[in-house]
């Protein structure tokens, strides 16, 4: 299973954009990155998930280089509501099919006012 | 739209007593994951099923045992349990080859007395 490495925490103003980067050197060639988000005592949410380049949705981008080693997930104009913990995933196929969903350390986002 | 529906919300129990948690998954799903996310830590994958059939096994203890039904609805059973146990359980579940999103419930809060 590929490790991530993500920073532990950041701050940041509302209005401004976030980009929290992973690193993944160990990404295999049928991985695929993917993102989520957690408030405190609930269950984590999927923001958004990519294999290579660049992917948008109505709430974030996800831009990944052509080694995919390392992903960037970006938060445009972030509120208060975004304080949050942001986890990167790397998932990989596991046995009979379905895929395994590892979480490691994630990102403690800190939106201040 | 359906969600997760985990049950109970809360459980307290004593040492050594059993616990059993209960997950229903959104309609359709044929996927559950299994998450135990200590206080300020990051959720650890136990246990996966996938067509009533365990999938993928993480850190579960042996002490923990779980199961997918004919309704694919889940079951979480604990015995011995410890101090340690304490802890949010997630279930999620997914959409197997058609839509690999993770979708969490709210969890249910284990505390062992």
């Amino acid at each position: 299973l590929a490790k991530t490495t993500q920073p532990i925490s950041m701050d940041s103003y509302e209005g401004q954009e976030v980009n929290i980067t992973c690193s993944h050197n160990n990404i295999a060639t049928n991985d695929y990155i993917t993102w989520y988000q957690q408030f405190p005592s609930q269950g984590p949410r999927f923001i958004i998930q990519g294999y290579k380049t660049k992917v948008t949705n109505e709430v974030a981008s996800l831009f990944i280089p052509a080694d995919r080693k390392s992903s960037t997930l970006s938060l445009p104009r972030v509120s208060l509501s975004d304080t949050a913990v942001y986890y990167c995933l790397v998932v990989t196929g596991g046995t009979s099919g379905t895929y395994k969903y590892i979480f490691g350390t994630g990102t403690r986002l800190k939106v201040l006012a | 739209a359906a969600g997760v529906i985990q049950s109970p919300r809360h459980l307290i129990k004593e040492k050594r007593e059993t616990a059993t948690l209960k997950c229903y998954p959104i309609p359709r799903h044929d996927t559950v994951y299994w998450y135990q996310q200590g206080p300020g830590q990051d959720p650890q994958f136990l246990i996966s099923f996938y067509e009533k059939m365990q999938s993928d096994k993480g850190s579960i203890p042996d002490r923990f045992s779980a199961q997918q039904f004919s309704d694919y609805h889940s079951e979480l059973n604990m015995s011995s349990l410890e101090l340690g146990d304490s802890a949010l359980y997630f279930c999620a579940s997914s959409f197997t080859y058609r839509d690999e999103k993770l979708f969490f419930g709210s969890g249910t809060q284990l505390s062992v007395l």
